[in-house]
C-alpha cells in the first residue's frame, strides 16, 4: 500500500530558530501534498497544499512567511518553520493523494519550541 | 466548500457492544468520504473511504459506514468493540470533481471502550 514517511517524529528547538520537516512518498509520486496542523484534542487544520514545481496555496489565515513549504520534487514536500515560537509548538501531519484516489497520512512530527 | 460535523465529541461504550460514531456533512458538490482513525500521538490510519458505488463501506478492524446521501450522512459502525478501539476518530470529506482537493475533517470524535 501507500507509504508516506515524515521526518523527523519529535523535535525540539529554542525560540527564533527555524525547523525543517520532511514528508515522502515512498512507492508512489505525489504531485499534491498538503501540510495540517493539530492543536492538543482538537481535529485537523488544513495549512496548505503542496504542489510540486509551484507555489504552495495557503489557507486563510496561515502565514506564507512563517511556514514555508517547497515541493521540489514527486515525492518530496518540506515544511520548514522559520523563526519559531512557543505558540507554533504542535502536531504537523503532511499526508499525500495515493493511486487509489485515497490520502496517505504520514505518522505525524511533535515540535516543541522551548 | 465543504464541512463536516460529528455530533459526539465522546462516546463511552462497554467493550463487545456495538458502537455508530455519527457524522453529517454539508456540500454542494459530490464528495469523497473518510474515517481515519487516531491512536495517541500518531499519524491518521485509514478506515474506510466512500468513492462511489454501493453505499455500504466495509473497512479496516471490522469497521463499516453507510453513505445516506439524503440525509448527508456517513455513519462509523462496528457490531462489536474491542479494548484496542479506543482512540480518536475523524470523519473526512473532499471534493469528488477535483483531482487532488483537499481533505476537509470533523472536529473528531473520542471513543472510549470499557472494560
Amino acid at each position: 500500500g501507500a507509504v508516506v514517511s515524515q521526518h523527523p517524529s519529535r523535535v525540539i528547538c529554542k525560540s527564533g530558530t527555524s525547523v525543517k520537516i520532511e514528508c515522502r512518498s515512498l512507492d508512489f509520486q505525489a504531485t499534491t501534498m498538503f501540510w495540517y496542523r493539530q492543536f492538543p484534542k482538537k481535529s485537523l487544520m488544513l495549512m496548505a497544499t503542496s504542489n510540486e514545481g509551484s507555489k504552495a496555496t495557503y489557507e486563510q489565515g496561515v502565514e506564507k512567511d512563517k511556514f514555508l513549504i517547497n515541493h521540489a520534487s514527486l515525492t518530496l514536500s518540506t515544511l520548514t518553520v522559520t523563526s519559531a515560537h512557543p505558540e507554533d509548538s504542535s502536531f504537523y501531519i503532511c499526508s499525500a493523494r495515493d493511486r487509489g484516489k485515497g490520502y496517505t497520512f504520514g505518522s505525524g512530527t511533535r515540535l516543541t519550541v522551548v | 466548500a465543504q464541512s463536516v460535523t460529528q455530533l459526539d465529541s465522546q462516546v463511552p461504550v462497554f467493550e463487545e457492544a456495538p458502537v455508530e460514531l455519527r457524522c453529517n456533512y454539508s456540500s454542494s458538490v459530490s464528495v469523497y468520504l473518510f474515517w481515519y482513525v487516531q491512536y495517541p500521538n500518531q499519524g491518521l490510519q485509514l478506515l474506510l473511504k466512500y468513492l462511489s458505488g454501493s453505499t455500504l463501506v466495509k473497512g479496516i478492524n471490522g469497521f463499516e459506514a453507510e453513505f445516506n446521501k439524503s440525509q448527508t450522512s456517513f455513519h462509523l459502525r462496528k457490531p462489536s468493540v474491542h479494548i484496542s478501539d479506543t482512540a480518536e476518530y475523524f470523519c473526512a470529506v473532499s471534493d469528488q470533481s477535483r483531482t487532488y482537493d483537499k481533505v476537509i475533517f470533523g472536529p473528531g470524535t473520542s471513543l472510549s471502550v470499557i472494560p
